[in-house]
């Protein structure tokens, strides 16, 4: 099954208010984490990563949250922005750099006026 | 500002044609990656390589194979496209996994090249 997965395929919310993207894994030796937001007509873009020995992490705007008990994994982006609009997506390390990432499934993110 | 080439944007072929998909880097990255992206599916792993001439299967290789002759250039090869793999397919790199440095892991993608076999 699906290693990596998010729980809503599209997430609709207003201009200005803060928006949270979930998503589930089940790899329990995973110990990296990354967000990456692909925009239309483009390749997907790093936003914010993490590692397992960390709960949390900051950017600009945005938070990654990690919750390794139940391996959940959350971005949170606040005061969200027309630019935001975007197919977001978590994605786990598959032991190394060299093995690649594995994806989950993508959670489109619209922001309504 | 453009770090990760994909040489065509859009392509169209027809069944049983061999098809080149060009990328490259110019992050003197070690690792490069060919992903294929499917609504509903995500990102799969076609293939990968840690080195020059060095490649290695991901999830879904049949059907495909890879080129590393130079460290910046990738190449996917569909020896005999048919329609299953009309596709979005996504090159990317990263640096030596070897490194244990914050980032490390971090693939840089292509904008994409987008397959339609007929």
């Amino acid at each position: 099954g699906e290693s990596v997965g998010l729980h809503l395929p599209t997430l609709s919310v207003q201009e200005g208010d803060n928006s949270i993207i979930n998503c589930a894994y089940s790899n329990s030796a995973s110990d990296y984490f990354i967000w990456y937001k692909q925009e239309s007509g483009k390749g997907p873009q790093f936003i914010i990563d993490i590692r397992s020995n960390m709960d949390k992490r900051q950017g600009q705007r945005v938070t990654v949250l990690l919750n390794k008990t139940v391996k959940h994994l959350s971005l949170q982006i606040a005061a969200t922005q027309p630019g935001d609009s975007a197919v977001y997506f978590c994605a786990e390390s598959r032991g190394g750099g060299a093995d690649g990432l594995t994806f989950g499934k993508g959670t489109h993110l619209i922001i309504q006026p | 500002d453009v770090k990760v080439t994909q040489s065509s944007r859009y392509l169209v072929k027809r069944t049983g044609e061999k098809v080149f998909l060009e990328c490259v880097q110019d992050m003197d990255h070690e690792n490069m990656f060919w992903y294929r992206q499917d609504p509903g599916l995500g990102l799969r792993l076609i293939y990968f390589s840690y080195d020059v001439k060095m490649k290695e299967k991901g999830d879904i290789p049949e059907g495909y194979s890879v080129s590393r002759e130079k460290k910046e250039r990738f190449s996917l090869i569909l020896e005999s496209a048919s329609t299953n793999q009309t596709s979005m397919y996504l090159c990317a790199s990263s640096l030596n996994s070897g490194i244990d440095l914050s980032g490390a892991n971090v693939l840089t993608f292509g904008a994409g090249s987008r397959l339609t076999v007929l």
